[in-house]
């Protein structure tokens, strides 16, 4: 299994372009996740899924769009980027049954800088 | 809404323990994660804790306190590798939403 892969790792967009960052897991998760971290900060969710065709908006979605048309995919995109949403940006998923911690794995982050 | 507070940052020596404090507030709490991050890399699960105790894994062990909004997080035997930031997570509402602490960064000295 590769887990959670996310690509790319780095990218460096202009104001006002836009972008999607792919997210990929092979382990058969049916919740999904989008995060942010900016420096010496804890992580914040921007949007989750709890199966396919099924999204949802966290705690800082402006700015953002997803969409889960498969089980294994769960792309982010960005529109009109902007300077504030510099960060790094972590996929993560996990299978949410009914008990069990329901841990989540992370993928390795996409290192997004806009100027 | 959902406030959860750790130390920034605490440093130890090597061979030592620490603990690292998390103390939360936040409606329909479903359980706690702590996770750990080395610099430049994914949050990796480290504990997790639904029940009042200790839960204990190798070196690692974190404890919880519901009705005091409370957790730790015990690090013995520190070896420099674990130098990295601990981050403390509440799992709350219905979809397994985490909700993560700023992170507590720890540096391990010889």
């Amino acid at each position: 299994n590769a887990g959670v892969t996310q690509t790319p790792k780095f990218r460096i967009l202009k104001i006002g372009q836009s972008m999607t960052l792919q997210c990929t897991q092979d382990m058969n998760h049916n919740y999904m996740y989008w995060y942010r971290q900016d420096p010496g900060m804890g992580l914040k969710l921007i949007y989750y899924s709890v199966g396919a065709g099924i999204t949802d908006k966290g705690e800082v979605p402006n700015g953002y769009n997803v969409s889960r048309s498969t089980t294994e995919d769960f792309p982010l995109r960005l529109e009109l980027a902007a300077p504030s949403q510099t960060s790094v940006y972590f996929c993560a998923s996990t299978y949410s049954g009914t008990m069990g911690s329901d841990t989540q794995y992370f993928g390795p982050g996409t290192r997004l800088t806009v100027l | 809404g959902q406030n959860i507070d750790q130390p920034t940052e605490m440093t130890a020596t090597e061979g030592a323990i620490v603990q690292i404090n998390c103390t939360y507030q936040t409606s329909g709490f479903n359980g706690l994660f702590w996770y750990q991050q080395h610099a430049g890399e994914a949050p990796t699960f480290l504990s997790y804790n639904v029940l009042d105790g200790l839960e204990e894994k190798g070196r690692f062990s974190s404890f919880l306190s519901r009705s005091k909004g409370y957790s730790y997080l015990l690090l013995k035997e520190l070896q420099m590798k674990d130098s990295a930031s601990y981050l403390c997570a509440v799992r709350s509402g219905g979809a397994n939403n985490l909700f993560f602490g700023t992170g507590t960064r720890l540096t391990v000295i010889p």
